[in-house]
């Protein structure tokens, strides 16, 4: 069976700081992987996604970036982090070759950043 | 830009009594899910409608997609405390691997 694992699931940085999230998945090849930012009232915003190694799509200009350096593993990362980068981000994969009809997203269990 | 609206943003009822949440969008999806997330943890997948008019049952949730595949419905019957959580649609509708739309979610509360 397939399963996503994320760390760390809580992290306290200060401003400025840099970044760096990690997600990996077993039991699968060549998924779609996907980050995604949960906020208070503004529901889930997706960050970026990747269809292959080193292939990264950014879905909204900010302050992070994403690495896809091996199949199973999604990086997201920050080389300054602002307050505004505060919330519950999320790793999510889906079987690459199919619709999202009848492959959704599997999401991993997050991870709460909090910039101070 | 695709959205979903889901309504209500937040409800909180007793136990036993029946509820529905609703999930409408001015746009066609080809399919759409329903996902359940409890607090710290990622939402998990509860359904995926693909036709227009489907219903689809979940033991006391049941799930419909609108005739013209703009909406959708949960109606959940004699809740209990375990049913608390997010409950979020997302549609699919223009292809490709980053065609998914995400509502804000509706936040229930099942008291005892």
């Amino acid at each position: 069976s397939q399963t996503i694992h994320q760390w760390p699931a809580t992290l306290v940085q200060p401003v400025g700081s840099p970044l760096s999230l990690e997600c990996t998945v077993e039991g699968t090849s060549n998924p779609n992987l996907y980050w995604y930012r949960q906020a208070a009232g503004r529901g889930l915003q997706l960050l970026f996604y990747s269809v292959g190694i080193g292939q990264i799509s950014s879905e909204v200009p900010q302050n992070l970036s994403a690495s896809r350096p091996q199949d199973r593993q999604f990086i997201l990362s920050s080389k300054k982090l602002l307050l505004s980068d505060s919330g519950f981000y999320l790793c999510a994969w889906t079987r690459g070759t199919a619709g999202f009809y009848n492959s959704p997203l599997h999401f991993g269990n997050g991870t709460r950043l909090t910039v101070t | 830009t695709q959205l979903l609206e889901q309504s209500p943003q937040f409800l909180s009822i007793q136990e036993g009594e029946n509820l529905t949440v609703y999930c409408n969008s001015s746009s066609v999806f080809s399919s759409l899910q329903w996902y359940r997330q409890e607090p710290g943890e990622g939402p998990v997948l509860l359904v995926t409608v693909v036709t227009g008019g489907e219903v689809k049952k979940l033991k006391r949730l049941t799930f419909q997609f609108g005739d013209a595949r703009k909406d959708s419905s949960l109606h959940i019957t004699a809740a209990q405390p375990g049913d608390t959580g997010l409950y979020l649609c997302a549609g699919a509708g223009r292809g490709g691997a980053d065609g998914l739309t995400f509502g804000k979610g509706t936040h229930l509360i099942i008291q005892p």
